[in-house]
C-alpha cells in the first residue's frame, strides 16, 4: 500500500537554526497537510496545502513557519528560527480528493536544544 | 466546549474482551468522522472512516456514529494484546483546507 514518506526520523538543532521537515506525499494526491504533536499531547493542525497554495493554517503557524511544494513530489515545512517550544513530532498527510481522509507519514521527532 | 472531546484512558481489558471507545464532537457541520490507531512515537495509522450515521464494520472493527447526539465509538471485538496502542478519534471539517481535529486518544492495554 502506498505510503507518506517523512524524512529524517529524527532531527537535533540548536534553538534559532533554520530546519527543513521533508515529506513525499502519496503519488495521486492533491490535498497536503502538516500536524504537530509535543510529547503527551494531542495532534494538532499545522496547515494544509492545496493547488500550490495555503488553503488554511492554525494559529500556530505564524511568520516562523512556512511550507512548500518544490516540485511535484515533495511537500516540505520551514521552520526558520526553531524555538525550545517547537520541540515535537511533526506529521506529514495527504488525501486524495474531497471525498477522502488524511493519510498519515511516521514523523520527524524534532527536537530543539 | 472543546471541538472534540475524548477519554485519555488508560483503559485496561484482558485479551478476548469487547473494547468501547468513544468521542463526543461539538460542531454539527464536521462531514468525515475518522478512527486512527497510533503506536508510540508513530504515526497515526488510518483504521476507519465514515461520514453518515450508522455502523460501518470492517473485521473485528466497528464504527459508529450518531450525528443526532454528536457521539462516535469504536468498537474492538475479540481484543488481542497486538491492538495495545492509543485510539485517536478525528473529524475532518469542511473549511478551506479540509482541516482534521483530533481527540486527546485513549490508551488501551490488552492483557494476554
Amino acid at each position: 500500500e502506498p505510503e507518506v514518506t517523512q524524512t529524517p526520523s529524527h532531527q537535533v538543532t540548536q534553538m534559532g537554526q533554520e530546519v527543513i521537515l521533508r515529506c513525499v506525499p502519496i503519488s495521486n494526491h492533491l490535498y497536503f497537510y502538516w500536524y504537530r504533536q509535543i510529547l503527551g499531547q494531542k495532534v494538532e493542525f499545522l496547515v494544509s496545502f492545496y493547488n500550490n497554495e495555503i488553503s488554511e493554517k492554525s494559529e500556530i503557524f505564524d511568520d516562523q513557519f512556512s511550507v512548500e511544494r518544490p516540485d511535484g513530489s515533495n511537500f516540505t515545512l520551514k521552520i526558520r528560527s526553531t524555538k525550545l517550544e517547537d520541540s515535537a513530532m511533526y506529521f506529514c498527510a495527504s488525501k486524495i480528493g474531497t471525498s477522502d481522509v488524511p493519510r498519515f507519514g511516521s514523523g520527524t521527532q524534532l527536537s530543539v536544544l | 466546549q472543546k471541538e472534540v472531546e475524548q477519554d485519555p484512558g488508560p483503559l485496561s481489558v484482558p485479551e478476548g474482551a469487547i473494547v468501547s471507545l468513544n468521542c463526543t464532537y461539538s460542531n454539527s457541520a464536521f462531514q468525515y468522522f475518522m478512527w486512527y490507531r497510533q503506536y508510540s512515537r508513530k504515526g497515526p495509522e488510518l483504521l476507519m472512516y465514515t461520514y453518515s450515521s450508522g455502523n460501518k464494520e470492517d473485521g473485528r472493527f466497528t464504527a459508529q456514529v450518531d450525528k443526532s447526539s454528536k457521539y462516535i465509538s469504536l468498537f474492538i471485538r475479540d481484543s488481542q494484546p497486538s491492538d495495545s496502542a492509543t485510539y485517536l478519534c478525528a473529524i475532518l471539517t469542511h473549511t478551506g483546507g479540509f482541516k482534521t481535529i483530533f481527540g486527546a486518544g485513549t490508551r488501551l492495554f490488552v492483557k494476554a
